[in-house]
């Protein structure tokens, strides 16, 4: 069975610094990965994705994740934090085959940036 | 342009009320999904439309009914909802083929709420 693990549910850094979300994935196969954020009364909005090319993946807002196939793991990093990325984040898998439409969902991890 | 758009963005209806939500893209997606969202959760796939034709319903109760008159519109007819259908609901959209073109994209959602 293919899964998706986010391993904090809440993480706060200061403005400035740097930020790790950190994402694992569980697949039989070559996933497609994706990132995406969710501002408070929002819609999603993505972030980034890895298909199968590079595997680091530069996104939007300065965010990057890379793709470690021998670690199963997808985290999302960004150099310095600014209020703004203040939301929750999404790390998704897409599965290979059969019902690639219905994609896996993490349960979120809350960002606060504090001033 | 990523933009997908919702109407209305707020609607409060009674259980015996029939409303409707509605979802335009002008990507050329010829893919579009329904999903619902509570509270601090990740949102849970409703209805797949490709090519306007139904391709997935995850058992969703029947007082949902989904329609798509073409290629840009998703409708979700809603009667006699019960209180436990708030939530936010999301309309999404992708191209279709391969790997790297399935990208879903989100829009800002509808919050629905039902007294």
């Amino acid at each position: 069975a293919q899964s998706v693990t986010q391993l904090d549910s809440h993480v706060s850094v200061s403005e400035g610094t740097p930020v790790l979300l950190r994402c694992n994935y569980s697949s039989s196969y070559s996933p497609s990965l994706f990132w995406y954020v969710q501002h408070p009364n929002k819609g999603l909005q993505l972030l980034l994705k890895y298909t199968s090319a590079a595997t680091l993946v530069k996104g939007i807002n300065g965010f990057e994740a890379e793709f470690k196939k021998s670690e199963t793991s997808f985290h999302l990093t960004k150099p310095s934090a600014h209020m703004s990325d203040a939301a929750e984040y999404f790390c998704v898998v897409r599965p290979y085959g059969g019902n690639n439409r219905k994609l896996i969902w993490g349960l979120g991890t809350s960002l606060a940036v504090n001033p | 342009d990523t933009e997908v758009t919702q109407t209305p963005k707020h609607l409060v209806m009674g259980m015996t009320n029939k409303k409707s939500l509605k979802c335009e893209q002008h990507m050329g997606h010829r893919a579009m999904y329904w999903y619902k969202q509570k509270a601090k959760k990740p949102p849970e796939l409703m209805f797949v439309y490709s090519y306007e034709k139904l391709s997935i319903n995850e058992s969703v109760p029947s007082r949902f009914s989904p329609e798509c008159p073409n290629s840009s519109l998703l409708n979700l007819h809603l009667h006699a909802l019960q209180p436990e259908d708030s939530a936010l609901y999301l309309c999404a959209s992708s191209q279709e083929g391969g790997r790297d073109r399935e990208t879903q994209y989100f829009g800002p959602g509808t919050r629905l709420l039902v007294l």
